[in-house]
């Protein structure tokens, strides 16, 4: 059983640009988490899905921040007009309910 | 909040030593704990876990016990590795449970030969 995928691992863009990160759940798992990690500090809660539904989203800054987990394929989240304070380490996470949760290797996003 | 506070790091032992890492929590009701360990350039893989008060989580080597009346759930390690270096995070998940995790800033550990 492969483990939770996430793509790609290192992503740059510049100030204005948009960012599209990708996560695959490990198989049978339909709940999805997005977490932030800024440089030197733990990981921030951002977005909580299951298939077709958000959840929570209590983490997600209010603009330019959306996710989406739709019926087929990948969780989606996707920053728009990043600035360099979007600068971060992106982990998805999966479990197959509200129980463990399983990481994935991250998204290193840098914007210059 | 909910929230949870580790100790600062780096900390540096020596082959064999014994490990403590703090970690002190805050929060309503009765949340799960958890430690997570983070090896460099990779994701958090789940070290061990505890779901109720007294309750110990173990795995390789690891113990924590999730202790109500001191809020605490400490990482030890009775000898450590050069292999364990990595950064733990202690986390929790409140009892209000979406299973969303909160996490301390975590511990970095460095263990030389």
């Amino acid at each position: 059983n492969a483990g939770v995928m996430q793509n790609p691992r290192h992503l740059v863009r510049r100030r204005g640009q948009e960012a599209r990160l990708r996560c695959s759940p490990m198989k049978g798992h339909s709940h999805v988490y997005w977490y932030r990690q800024l440089p030197e500090e733990g990981l921030k809660f951002m977005v909580y899905l299951q298939k077709e539904n958000i959840i929570d989203e209590s983490g997600m800054p209010k603009e330019r921040f959306s996710a989406e987990f739709p019926k087929e394929g990948p969780s989606i989240l996707r920053i728009q007009q990043v600035v360099r304070g979007d600068s971060a380490a992106y982990f998805c996470a999966s479990s197959p309910s509200v129980e463990t949760q399983y990481f994935g290797p991250g998204t290193r996003l840098l914007v210059l | 909040g909910d929230s949870v506070t580790q100790m600062e790091g780096p900390v540096t032992l020596s082959e064999e030593a014994f490990l403590t890492i703090n970690c002190t929590y805050t929060a309503t009701g009765y949340p799960s704990l958890f430690w997570y360990v983070q090896y460099p350039g990779e994701g958090l893989q789940l070290l061990l876990k505890a779901t109720k008060a007294d309750d110990k989580g173990s795995n390789k080597g690891f113990e924590a016990t999730y202790r109500k009346e001191t809020t605490s759930f400490h990482l030890e390690k009775g000898s450590v590795q050069v292999s364990d270096s990595a950064v733990y995070f202690c986390a929790l998940s409140p009892s209000s449970n979406t299973g969303k995790l909160i996490f301390g800033q975590g511990t970095t550990l460095q263990v030389k030969p």
